[in-house]
């Protein structure tokens, strides 16, 4: 099963406009990863934040943490309709020399023109 | 283009049916990955290897698959008789161990399986 669920499942927002997708994960981790992905094609590396970083920024994107939480946001910025995609957050466990992935089921992105 | 290449990128088979996908992955990458996406959901972990040692297998990974690196390159994952739950997209990843601490996956697009 998903370790993580994300929130909206869905978005729709107008070109230029921010849009915010949120995560939250069960278990201790080593880090967190956002990818993207579009329709039916394979997933696009955006960002890695570490569990001792409280936030990343990367181009129009800004990610943050809080490990207390257990939650993670993207904020991606002066949206465009090229954004359009599926956005998921994947974790890394702590003490799981596998570093294999557990994602969330993702947030459903469409910017409008 | 992230380096990582899968065949075929899809496939429509009839249950029952045994099918094979393969992975080339970036050609110094030590670790493989394969996941399994069901629609509308998030990629699930069913195998890793590094270099030809498979290392775990998920639950999700039934009798009915194999998984195999026999020369620490390409790796297939085979499917024997077929079932309409197998239906998904199967994606193959692979990054460099060693190389930082945060081991960076590199997705291939897929290989989207059709059970009849």
């Amino acid at each position: 099963s998903q370790q993580g669920e994300e929130d909206p499942q869905a978005l729709s927002i107008q070109e230029g406009e921010n849009a915010t997708m949120n995560c939250s994960y069960k278990t201790s981790i080593n880090n967190l990863q956002w990818y993207r992905q579009n329709s039916g094609r394979g997933l696009v590396h955006l960002i890695l934040i570490r569990s001792n970083e409280r936030e990343k920024h990367s181009g129009r994107l800004r990610v943050t943490l809080d490990t207390s939480k257990k939650s993670s946001s993207l904020l991606i910025t002066a949206s465009r309709a090229a954004d359009t995609a599926s956005y998921f957050c994947a974790t890394v466990a702590r003490m799981d020399s596998s570093y294999k992935l557990i994602f969330g089921s993702g947030t459903r992105l469409l910017v409008r023109p | 283009d992230t380096g990582v290449s899968q065949d075929p990128r899809h496939k429509i088979t009839k249950r029952g049916q045994n099918v094979t996908f393969r992975c080339d992955p970036i050609s110094e990458h030590n670790r493989l990955y394969w996941y399994r996406q069901t629609l509308g959901q998030g990629p699930e972990f069913l195998t890793y290897f590094q270099n030809e040692a498979q290392l775990e297998k998920s639950r999700l990974l039934s009798d009915r698959f194999s998984a195999e690196r026999p020369k620490g390159s390409f790796s297939t994952l085979e499917i024997q008789r077929t079932e309409q739950g197998d239906s998904a997209m199967y994606l193959c990843a692979s990054s460099l161990i060693g190389v930082g601490p945060y081991n960076e996956q590199f997705f291939g697009p897929g290989t989207r399986l059709t059970v009849l």
